[in-house]
């Protein structure tokens, strides 16, 4: 069974920091993503990663599949980043439609 | 931009009662998914569904629950026999290949009374 840790649980920095979510994995998995989950509570993809590094504007996700570990980084944050984080993986057991398996979320809040 | 849509957005119903959820999931998506998320805990995998049928599913779906996708746009979760503790906000999700990005719905609220 593939459990799912993020860091910190809660995090609330000042508008302008950068900011560091934390995510570790126990067993081999074919994907992870990082999805974002605001208080009305409608989820959101935000990156999928197999290797490597992706970024889209100011959110960077970097996975590190030896270590099964993965950062999501919020560079300039800003009160509108205020939202729960989510890390999320895909364990390939070949069929190809299992469930994805969630962390707990980082509830984020950028003060202004 | 596409979307999943989800119906109803909240629904309360009396405990015993029969509640159905409903999905239309993207147009070209091929794998289809029930995930729960209790207040205050993570999300939880459900069931998923591909190619007609139940591709997998979790220790949370027990005979209570049921899956259905009774025409081409439209994927539905039925709970037979509400329990209060089925009180949880239900996501469907959507993707075009099983190892892919998932799409989700906005959720339905359901609270057992």
């Amino acid at each position: 069974k593939n459990e799912v840790e993020q860091s910190p649980q809660n995090l609330t920095a000042q508008e302008g920091e950068f900011i560091t979510i934390n995510c570790s994995y126990s067993v081999g998995i074919s994907a992870l993503h990082w999805l974002q989950q605001h208080p009305g509570g409608g989820i959101v993809s935000l990156f999928m990663l197999s290797s490597g590094k992706k970024k889209h504007g100011r959110l960077i996700a970097t996975i590190n599949i030896q270590e099964k570990h993965s950062s999501l980084h919020i560079t300039a944050s800003h009160p509108r980043d205020s939202a729960v984080y989510i890390c999320a993986v895909d364990v390939n057991s070949g069929g190809g439609a299992d469930g994805l398996t969630f962390g707990k979320g980082t509830h984020l809040i950028i003060q202004p | 931009e596409p979307e999943v849509t989800q119906t109803p957005s909240h629904q309360v119903t009396q405990m015993g009662q029969e509640v159905i959820l409903r999905c239309v999931p993207i147009s070209n998506h091929l794998y289809f998914y029930w995930y729960r998320q209790i207040l205050g805990q993570k999300v939880e995998f459900l069931v998923s569904f591909y190619n007609n049928e139940i591709s997998e599913k979790s220790e949370i779906f027990d005979d209570q629950f049921s899956v259905e996708r009774p025409d081409g746009s439209n994927f539905t979760l039925k709970i037979r026999s509400t329990k209060l503790e089925d009180s949880a906000m239900y996501f469907c999700a959507s993707k075009v290949e099983g190892v892919g990005e998932a799409f989700f719905g906005q959720g339905t609220r359901l609270t057992v009374v």
